[in-house]
């Protein structure tokens, strides 16, 4: 079945230790989003990709970073963690257009912070 | 900027019967998409329903189904017969449709919680 993969599903770091989470999508999407999800939040948007373009939010902290090397992949580097990184952090995408093309999510990173 | 609200945190209801989930947003589009996601605990988010806002009729997808009243800016999901998998936080979300990143603008979410 065409989905949305994240690994690890499960991430634990040190603080201030470099961590990088994966997104790979066998739907062929061009729109590929991270999020941050806290406990019983809402997720918030990092950023995205439309495409190869790369769409930072405006109060993203620039200690999170992404790479799309291809359609199919996306990363998130988190170059220095702090405990307040701590978080669900999930993988979307979508196709673009104007019709109600939905975004499909995928399982979710939990990374613990120590 | 649109903003999405959720006015109930935390919601239960008893298997079998109905409950509604409500949700209000604000824009000053005339033509745009909401949505209702699913997000079970430990498990991954999925859409639920979807409504046009340029659709008079309100969606329906089996026991699901959506009250979008477009002048008041409401767009409530209501469950019928309750099934104790409907556990699971529920989030309302907007799209524009002058957004090309197809962005999300995401309600707080509604906790609910079918008790047996």
């Amino acid at each position: 079945d065409a989905m949305v993969i994240q690994n690890p599903r499960y991430q634990v770091t040190q603080f201030g230790k470099p961590v990088t989470l994966s997104c790979s999508q066998t739907l062929n999407h061009n729109v590929m989003y991270w999020y941050q999800q806290k406990s019983s939040q809402a997720p918030k948007l990092l950023f995205h990709y439309y495409d190869k373009d790369f769409n930072n939010e405006a109060d993203t902290p620039d200690n999170f970073q992404s790479r799309r090397p291809n359609t199919s992949f996306c990363f998130l580097d988190i170059r220095s963690p702090g405990l307040g990184d701590a978080a669900m952090y999930l993988c979307a995408t979508t196709l673009s257009g104007p019709s109600t093309y939905e975004q499909y999510f995928g399982p979710g990173t939990r990374l613990t912070v120590t | 900027a649109q903003t999405v609200t959720q006015s109930q945190p935390e919601m239960s209801v008893q298997e079998a019967e109905t409950v509604t989930l409500s949700c209000t947003y604000d824009t000053s589009e005339n033509n745009y998409y909401l949505f209702w996601y699913k997000q079970p605990p430990s498990r991954q988010m999925i859409l639920v329903i979807r409504q046009e806002a340029y659709k008079q009729q309100n969606a329906t997808e089996n026991r699901f189904s959506v009250n979008f009243q477009k002048a008041a800016k409401s767009f409530s999901l209501k469950i019928s017969d309750s099934q104790l998998g409907d556990t699971a936080m529920y989030f309302c979300a907007f799209r524009s449709m002058f957004n090309a990143g197809n962005m999300l603008t995401f309600g707080g979410g509604t906790r609910l919680m079918v008790k047996p």
